[in-house]
Parts: C-alpha cells; structure tokens; sequence
C-alpha cells in the first residue's frame, strides 16, 4: 500500500513569504500525485496534479509543484502568500491504470498553513 | 453544473441508531469513492463503487458498515448501530472514469456525524 509524509502539521508564514508544504511518498512505482486545499467545514478542492510529462506542475491560486523520482517527494511552493492561502493542505497519491484498488487516494495527515498579516 | 452534492450536511444520532448518508456524483460521473476524516488527521478510503457494483471495499469496517450505488439515484453509506468512534466526517467524490483524467476525484462538501 502507498504511504504519505507530510513533514510539519502546522505552516506558519507572513504574508508575502515564500510558502513551503513538504509531501514524500513511498512507492517503488512512481504514482499519480496530488494537492488538496481544504478550507474550514468545506470539501477538498483539487489544486494540481502530476500523473505524466513535465515535473513541474502549475495549479490553481499560484501554486505549483515539483515532482521528484529520486526524492520521493512532491512539495508545494507559493511565492507569496496571501491571506486567503491559510487552509489545510492535503498531499495524496493513487496508483496508475485502472482495475480494483487502483484510483483510491492514500492521503497524507494534512498541513494547516496560517498567513499572519 | 453542480459539483458532488452531499446530504444531510449535519447529522446527530444517538448511539445504536442508524446512520444514512447520501451522495450524488457530478453529472455524468460513475464512480464513487467514500472517505472517513477522523478528527486531525488524513482522509482514509472507506470503499469505491460504480453503478450497482461494489469495486473496492477493503477500507470499510467488517461490521455495521455498508456502501451502494443503485442504477438510479444516489450513493448511500450505510452505518448501523453507531457508537461514538464512528463520528468523523465523511466525504463522497467522483470521478468520470474515462479518458486520461478517469481518476480525477471531485470531492464534495462532506457530512459530519456526530454520534451522542
């Protein structure tokens, strides 16, 4: 089964810094990743995915994501944070191609980012 | 055009009752995927579902849990004789299937179980 490490429960940050949310996964397969933004008592909402081609991904409100093979990993950057990036952040992984268990998401505990004015 | 729909958005029950919780998949979406978020943590796959067939069940409890989508209407889990751990929020997502983003979940909004 898949597994996600988010490293750090909770973000903090001023506005206008450099956000940072750090997501690795083990597989001996590279899988499908993913983001998740989860603002308080709503759903999850897709922020960016990688599944192939280029490893730098560009989503939704200026985030991106770089996926590294060699690292395992599929950190989250924002160049400045504003205030209405403070949410939870959810990292999460499925396997390729089709068939039973394939398209599940294994998500990672979640990371709280707080923008301070 | 209306993204997962989830109800109720709220439910209390007392323990040993029984807990219905509807979902209904974006337009044109037949797989169904249900996810339990237990206070602080990650969501945790329950099951994943197409119409009238159950594809993956390995994340639901043994007992008092259970999951379908019927041919016509919407995704029902079903947990019976609830007991204060099942109080969580659960949420339902979609995706289409087809096509190169066939897995691309959509999630709805949730509902929260609170067990008294």
């Amino acid at each position: 089964a898949q597994s996600v490490t988010q490293l750090g429960s909770h973000v903090s940050v001023s506005e206008g810094a450099l956000v940072l949310l750090r997501c690795n996964y083990s597989s001996s397969v590279p899988p499908y990743l993913f983001w998740y933004v989860q603002y308080p008592n709503q759903g999850l909402q897709l922020l960016l995915k990688y599944t192939t081609g280029a490893t730098l991904v560009k989503g939704i409100n200026g985030f991106e994501a770089e996926f590294k093979k060699s690292e395992t990993s599929f950190h989250l950057t924002k160049p400045s944070a504003h205030m209405s990036d403070a949410a939870e952040y959810f990292c999460a992984v499925s396997d390729h191609g089709r068939g039973s268990t394939l398209g599940r998401l294994y998500f990672g505990r979640g990371t709280q980012l707080t923008v301070w004015p | 055009n209306a993204g997962v729909m989830q109800n109720p958005r709220h439910l209390v029950r007392r323990r040993g009752q029984e807990a219905r919780l509807r979902c209904s998949p974006m337009k044109g979406h037949s797989h169904v995927y249900w996810y339990r978020q237990l206070p602080e943590e990650g969501l945790k796959f329950m099951v994943y579902l197409q119409k009238e067939n159950i594809i993956d069940e390995s994340g639901m409890p043994k007992e008092r849990f259970s999951a379908e989508f019927p041919k016509e209407g919407p995704s029902i889990l079903r947990i019976q004789q609830v007991v204060r751990g099942d109080s969580a929020a659960y949420f339902c997502a979609s995706s289409s299937g087809q096509g190169t983003n066939w897995n691309e979940q959509f999630f709805g909004p949730g509902t929260r179980l609170t067990v008294l």
